[in-house]
């Protein structure tokens, strides 16, 4: 079985512009979430998807956005970067069948490197 | 004060080494509690979970909860080269893992 499929690996971007990143999870897992790890704040919670509608989201700018298709694929996109968005981006998935079902096991991505210069 | 603790390291220790990395939680209300690990350049894997106070074994690696203290710990026997690792703790709470720093350990030959 696939495991959870981030495109693309590195990229390296410039002040100003925007990025899309994409992953696709594990067949048949129907939630998607992303996060954002960096050596200072670690990893901190960006969104989270289930059947295409974000459930939850962190306290991230509104620069930070994303999306699900219908076959659970996902998308997330960084408008303006700055350079403090420098960071590995990690996807992960899980079924996450039941409402609150808070103790689903996470599936990552190895993630995108994203470099803001 | 964060919601979880844990201290960043490294740990350094030789092979076949017990070791043993610690996290510190914040709210009582918690019921869920989980060990990753993340090698270099890796996405973080799920080692063991648990939601009982006590222990819970698995091979080489055992998790215990002590819930009236508000820590969990990951107890590693027979520490091997291939545990060089960052290992994450992490809490679920509405449908995000709250996360500890992360532990780096390194396991000398």
């Amino acid at each position: 079985k696939a495991g959870v499929t981030q495109t693309p690996r590195y990229l390296i971007k410039t002040r100003g512009q925007q990025v899309t990143l994409s992953c696709s999870p594990i067949s048949g897992h129907r939630s998607v979430s992303w996060y954002q790890q960096t050596p200072g704040q670690g990893l901190q919670f960006l969104f989270e998807y289930f059947s295409e509608t974000q459930r939850n989201k962190g306290n991230f700018p509104g620069r930070f956005s994303g999306r699900q298709f219908s076959n659970s694929r996902s998308e997330m996109n960084v408008s303006t970067l700055e350079l403090g968005d420098s960071a590995l981006y990690l996807c992960a998935s899980s079924l996450a069948e039941g409402v609150g079902a808070t103790n689903e096991k996470l599936f990552f991505g190895s993630g995108t490197q994203l470099s803001v210069l | 004060q964060k919601e979880v603790e844990q201290d960043p390291g490294p740990l350094s220790v030789p092979e076949g080494a017990i070791v043993s990395l610690n996290c510190t939680y914040s709210n009582s209300a918690f019921q869920y509690f989980m060990w990753y690990r993340q090698y270099s350049r890796k996405g973080p894997e799920l080692l063991m979970y648990t939601y009982s106070s006590g222990n819970k074994e698995d091979g080489r690696f055992t998790a215990q909860l002590n819930r009236a203290s508000q820590y969990i710990s990951l107890l590693i026997r027979d520490s091997k080269l291939s545990d060089s690792a960052t290992y994450l703790c992490a809490i679920p709470r509405d449908y995000q893992l709250i996360w500890g720093a992360g532990t780096k350990l390194i396991i000398k030959p």
